[in-house]
């Protein structure tokens, strides 16, 4: 079964620094990438997906992604963080199962950003 | 507006008694799916259903039950719960995938319910 992987588990960052999250996947065929995530206290929405083309995604709020294939990873990066960007942030990866994709998501992971 | 509404939004209850919770769409979305949260886990899939009348297991079905009798509904039932059932419980829904007979794996999530067992 696929398994997805976010290595940083908490992140405390002061206002402007830069941000990297890890994500890493185990499913070795076409895969459909997410990162959603999830404010204090709502439900979790869409940051950005990846499904083909351009292996480098824009999100909302200023996010970004790459897909890198050889490393069965997709990061998510920002260049400079603000303090409403405190949130949990969640990677997942589509795992194909007769002709359904069923999302499977990574642990999580909680942002502090502070002012 | 149109979206994913879930209800009750909390719920407590007692280990044993038997807990329902809703979830409605209003998007016609193909796809629907019931994950709970919890710490250190993150999310963790107990039930799909890709139509009315077509449900899955997922990761951690064991003590739950869905139903999907029409397309807009999908209640998750807790037989007899437990203790390790209390959890947030957020239910999401799919389109189907224009180009291919699935779905494109992007959720759209409801608020979620916290529910507790004593």
């Amino acid at each position: 079964a696929q398994s997805v992987s976010q290595h940083n588990h908490h992140v405390i960052l002061s206002e402007a620094a830069s941000l990297e999250l890890g994500c890493n996947y185990s499913y070795g065929g076409t895969v459909n990438l997410f990162w959603y995530v999830q404010y204090p206290g709502q439900h979790l929405q869409l940051l950005l997906k990846y499904f083909s083309g351009d292996p480098l995604v824009k999100g909302i709020k200023g996010f970004e992604a790459e897909f890198i294939k050889s490393k069965f990873s997709f990061n998510l990066r920002k260049p400079s963080v603000q303090w409403s960007d405190t949130a949990e942030y969640f990677c997942a990866v589509n795992e194909g199962r007769g002709g359904s994709y069923i999302p499977t998501f990574g642990r999580g992971t909680s942002l502090i950003v502070h002012p | 507006d149109a979206g994913i509404t879930q209800s009750p939004r909390y719920k407590i209850t007692e280990t044993g008694r038997q807990v329902t919770l809703m979830c409605h769409q209003t998007w016609s979305h193909s796809y629907m799916f019931w994950y709970r949260q919890d710490l250190g886990h993150g999310l963790r899939l107990i039930y799909y259903s890709a139509a009315a009348d077509i449900t899955d297991k997922g990761e951690v079905p064991d003590g739950y039950v869905v139903s999907r009798s029409k397309t807009e509904n999908f209640p998750l039932t807790l037989e007899s719960a437990t203790r390790s059932q209390t959890s947030v419980y957020f239910c999401a829904s799919s389109h189907r995938d224009a180009g291919t007979s699935g779905n494109t794996g992007e959720l759209f999530f409801g608020e979620g319910s916290r529910l507790t067992v004593l």
